[in-house]
């Protein structure tokens, strides 16, 4: 099936830094979507993609479709200790066929140091 | 407004037994998904619901899973005879359906097989 690969792993940033992490498919996506999990809850959707080549911001965090519809990236700028958590890219491949869900890479575990 | 709910928030079963989970979407979203999270993993699809019909099941591991949503609202998913690798957390995820993949989770339920 379809694998989004989402790097880093991890992140270990002080408060106030930018933080930037992305998203890559071997084939076309034609959604991206990007959510923030803390511990014990279900992710939280914090940006939704649509068109190649958009980028759309929700307060310090922006997001962008990547022109070959095949990444996507998320930054954050000025990060605060309750942006700790982990970050999941997800996406709904071009082809329309197989699962009617969503693919989500495997996360970004951002950590702030003190 | 409310968001998703799920029950029960954990769930203990013995290898063998039968488990039902539950989900309440958000009013008037048309769409109901099913995803199994392991540990340290990303999200994976099981089900899809328009309404009542059950419209894609492809990433149900087996046939000891079952998922209805008798009146196109509240969804259950249910297993049966419980192994020790259906471990995991089931969350459940709901779309309006002018914006289908634009979707929203619940906490989750967390399923430990003894």
């Amino acid at each position: 099936g379809q694998q989004l690969n989402q790097s880093p792993q991890s992140m270990f940033i002080q408060e106030g830094e930018d933080v930037s992490m992305n998203c890559t498919s071997s084939s076309i996506f034609n959604t991206w979507l990007w959510y923030k999990q803390d511990p014990g809850e279900g992710p939280v959707l914090l940006i939704a993609l649509y068109k190649a080549g958009e980028l759309t911001s929700n307060g310090r965090l922006t997001a962008q479709f990547g022109i070959t519809r095949k990444d996507s990236f998320l930054n954050i700028s000025a990060s605060i200790p309750s942006d700790v958590g982990i970050y999941f890219c997800a996406g709904r491949p071009y082809s329309g066929g197989g699962a009617d869900g969503l693919t989500f890479g495997k996360g970004t575990h951002l950590i702030i140091q003190p | 407004g409310a968001g998703v709910s799920q029950s029960p928030r954990y769930k203990v079963a013995k290898r063998g037994q039968d488990v039902a989970l539950r989900c309440d979407p958000i009013s008037g979203h048309v769409s109901l998904f099913w995803y199994q999270q392991a540990l340290g993993q990303g999200p994976e699809f099981l089900t899809y619901f328009q309404n009542e019909a059950q419209l894609d099941k492809s990433g149900l591991p087996s046939d000891r899973f079952f998922a209805e949503r008798p009146e196109g609202s509240v969804s259950t998913l249910k297993i049966q005879r419980t192994q020790q690798e259906d471990s995991a957390v089931y969350l459940c995820a709901s779309s309006s359906g002018e914006v289908r993949w634009a979707q929203y989770f619940g906490p989750g339920t967390r399923l430990l097989v003894l």
